[in-house]
């Protein structure tokens, strides 16, 4: 069974403050790693995809790192905005198509 | 386009009282789909998923069953509600293929579920 654990739990920071935060997952048979955006009264939505070891991805302010070697990821945000505000969620997705969520980290920007 | 459809948005049961949340696809064919919860102060739990018709695995053991009747149909059922199945559960579906594990989920927009 697959176990994804994130940190921190939440984060709280101001508009302008740069952050990131951490996805943890087994290294040993590792097939993707995902990372979704999951918005209050919305249903989550994917940002980015990953495979290869030392891959990073970049969506606008947002970019993600992987390591598969030591099995984890990092999601940062550049000048964080309130409508960053959200719970980031990672998976990691198996090559039986089943799709395992962290518990997620909900991010909180203050104007 | 493919839409993702999940209904009822809320729903307040008794305990012991049976349940059923439907999900359907439009726009793919043979499509992955997936049942999630997230209870109260937790993360998305997978419950079960389908790489196809009258196939189903569950992640855990529980109180609920799946069904998939038809390719773009999937649901979720209980006999016999418990107060530890209230939660937020979502529904979604990924494209099938050799490549699964790289393609990404999508969501609909889940039932409230709260068993009183």
């Amino acid at each position: 069974i697959l176990n994804v654990e994130q940190s921190p739990q939440s984060l709280h920071v101001q508009e302008g403050d740069s952050t990131n935060f951490t996805c943890s997952f087994p290294s040993s048979n590792f097939y993707a790693l995902h990372w979704y955006r999951w918005e209050t009264a919305k249903s989550p939505e994917a940002l980015f995809v990953m495979t290869l070891n030392g891959d990073e991805k970049k969506k606008g302010r947002i970019s993600a790192t992987l390591n598969t070697k030591e099995g984890y990821s990092y999601l940062y945000i550049k000048g964080s905005q309130p409508e960053d505000s959200a719970t980031y969620l990672c998976a990691a997705g198996g090559s039986q198509g089943n799709l395992i969520f962290g518990k997620g980290t909900k991010l909180s920007v203050k104007p | 386009s493919q839409t993702i459809h999940q209904w009822p948005a809320t729903l307040v049961q008794p305990v012991g009282s049976p349940l059923s949340l439907e999900c359907t696809v439009e726009g793919t064919s043979n499509p992955n789909l997936y049942w999630y919860r997230q209870a109260a102060g937790r993360g998305l739990q997978l419950l079960f998923y389908s790489v196809g018709i009258g196939q189903i695995s569950s992640e855990v053991p529980q109180n609920l069953s799946a069904s998939r009747p038809q390719d773009r149909q999937f649901i979720l059922s209980s006999k016999k509600l418990l107060l530890s199945d209230s939660g937020f559960y979502l529904c979604a579906w990924r494209s099938a293929g050799t490549h699964i594990a790289v393609t990404e989920a999508f969501f609909g927009q889940g039932t409230r579920l709260t068993v009183v």
